[in-house]
């Protein structure tokens, strides 16, 4: 199993382009949620979806927009970059039932993306 | 929503007992204490989960007193390969209606040297 992998790795964007960053999971896990990681703030979560087909705000969710169409993918959009959202995007997975997990919840997470805006 | 400070680095010997606290003043009655391990350019990894007083696994232990205001992850006779940011999370498992509610700290950089 792959667990849970992120495309791209790095980008490069300019103040008002859009792109998607690409979440998938190979676990079956019913929830996915997006983070961002700046230096000093620790990991802050963007938005969270509970199962396919939902979507939900986390503590910082302007900016972004996602979406949860098939339950192995979570997408996080950014609609007109700005250099604030420079950053470490991580995306994260977990499910209440996995067997394998040590713990009610643990969140198994991506290798990130790292995406600059100029 | 409950806040966690962390302090911000630490730094420790190979073979010796690292304890690292966490206060979460206004964690609530649903929440869990979670503690990660992130190494550089990597994602953060699980490492101990609990509910109250104290957790054991193969690699750390987790202290949380009665009143659940603060925790303690200690990792038993550390090694270079532990250094790393350990970061504490503080929540319960968001519903769909009720919003994020994953607080993470801000890390806790640790550095062992030998």
């Amino acid at each position: 199993n792959a667990g849970v992998t992120q495309t791209p790795k790095f980008r490069v964007l300019k103040t008002g382009q859009s792109m998607t960053l690409l979440c998938a999971q190979d676990m079956n896990h019913e929830y996915m949620y997006w983070y961002r990681q700046d230096p000093g703030m620790g990991l802050r979560l963007i938005h969270y979806s509970v199962g396919e087909g939902t979507t939900a705000k986390g503590e910082v969710p302007d900016g972004y927009n996602v979406s949860r169409l098939k339950k192995q993918n979570f997408l996080l959009g950014l609609e007109s970059a700005a250099p604030s959202q420079t950053s470490v995007y991580f995306c994260a997975s977990s499910d209440l039932t996995h067997r394998s997990a040590r713990a009610r919840d643990e969140q198994f997470f991506g290798p990130g993306t790292r995406l600059t805006v100029l | 929503l409950a806040k966690t400070t962390q302090p911000i680095s630490m730094d420790s010997y190979e073979g010796q007992e690292v304890n690292i606290t966490c206060s979460h003043n206004n964690i609530a009655t649903n929440d869990y204490i979670t503690w990660y391990q992130q190494f550089p350019s990597q994602g953060p990894r699980f490492i101990i989960q609990g509910y109250k007083t104290k957790v054991t696994n193969e690699v750390a232990s987790l202290f949380i007193p009665a009143d659940r205001k603060s925790s303690t992850l200690s990792l038993p006779r550390v090694s270079l390969s532990d250094t790393a940011v350990y970061y504490c999370l503080v929540g319960d498992t968001p519903r769909w209606d009720q919003g994020g509610k994953l607080i993470f700290g801000q890390g806790t950089e640790l550095s062992v040297k030998p």
